[in-house]
């Protein structure tokens, strides 16, 4: 079946070590979104592409950075995280971004920072 | 005001009730509006888009109120299953992202 699919479901980093977040997809959709989400708190976007179009929302820290070397990948790096990183990771991807499309999430993944 | 903004519950209700929740946005000129569905530790799912029209899913009802700016969500003879945290999710403008509010949690109790 086409989905969204995001590795590893749970991940645990130590204070202050890079990590590194996988998300694929193989519903050829244009757009491809990352979102934080605490508990009880709404999913916040960090960044989305527009296929290879870059968009970083205002608020998000520098210390998140995302890459998508292909239509398919697309990555959410955590330089040097902290203990207020700790969330859920949700990757989510949209057919072509026009702001009225369902959009199709993967399974999360839990990130624990020790 | 904050851009979309739900009561975060948790309603607590009996098998069978009826139950229903608001979610107010801050934009009049907002195009789309949708309720997700996401349960513990889960992903969200689309549950239903909501049209100007209202419409109806089984025992789902979702109604949009463009004059005072709300979309409502109700949920009849409720299920056991029902219980989740039911976001609300609006378009705001455009071509924009869409922006999800804190959702409301339904605890449906036996």
């Amino acid at each position: 079946d086409a989905m969204v699919i995001q590795n590893p479901r749970y991940q645990v980093t130590q204070f202050g070590k890079p990590v590194t977040l996988s998300c694929s997809q193989t519903l050829n959709h244009n757009v491809m979104y990352w979102y934080q989400q605490k508990s009880s708190q709404a999913p916040k976007l960090l960044f989305h592409y527009y296929d290879k179009d870059f968009n970083n929302e205002a608020d998000t820290p520098d210390n998140f950075q995302s890459r998508r070397p292909n239509t398919s990948f697309c990555f959410l790096d955590i330089r040097s995280p902290g203990l207020g990183d700790a969330a859920m990771y949700l990757c989510a991807t949209s057919r072509v971004g026009t702001g009225n499309e369902k959009l199709f999430f993967g399974s999360g993944t839990q990130l624990s920072v020790l | 005001r904050k851009e979309v903004e739900q009561d975060p519950g948790p309603f607590n209700v009996p098998e069978g009730a009826t139950v229903a929740f608001n979610c107010t946005y801050s934009n009049s000129a907002s195009q789309s509006f949708f309720w997700y569905r996401q349960d513990c530790r889960k992903e969200p799912k689309l549950l239903m888009s909501v049209y100007s029209s209202g419409n109806e899913d089984g025992r789902f009802t979702a109604q949009l109120n463009r004059a005072s700016q709300y979309i409502s969500l109700l949920i009849r003879d409720s299920k056991l299953s029902d219980s989740a945290t039911y976001l609300c999710v609006v378009n705001l403008s455009g071509n924009t992202p869409l922006v999800f509010g804190k959702g409301t949690r339904l605890s449906v109790i036996a």
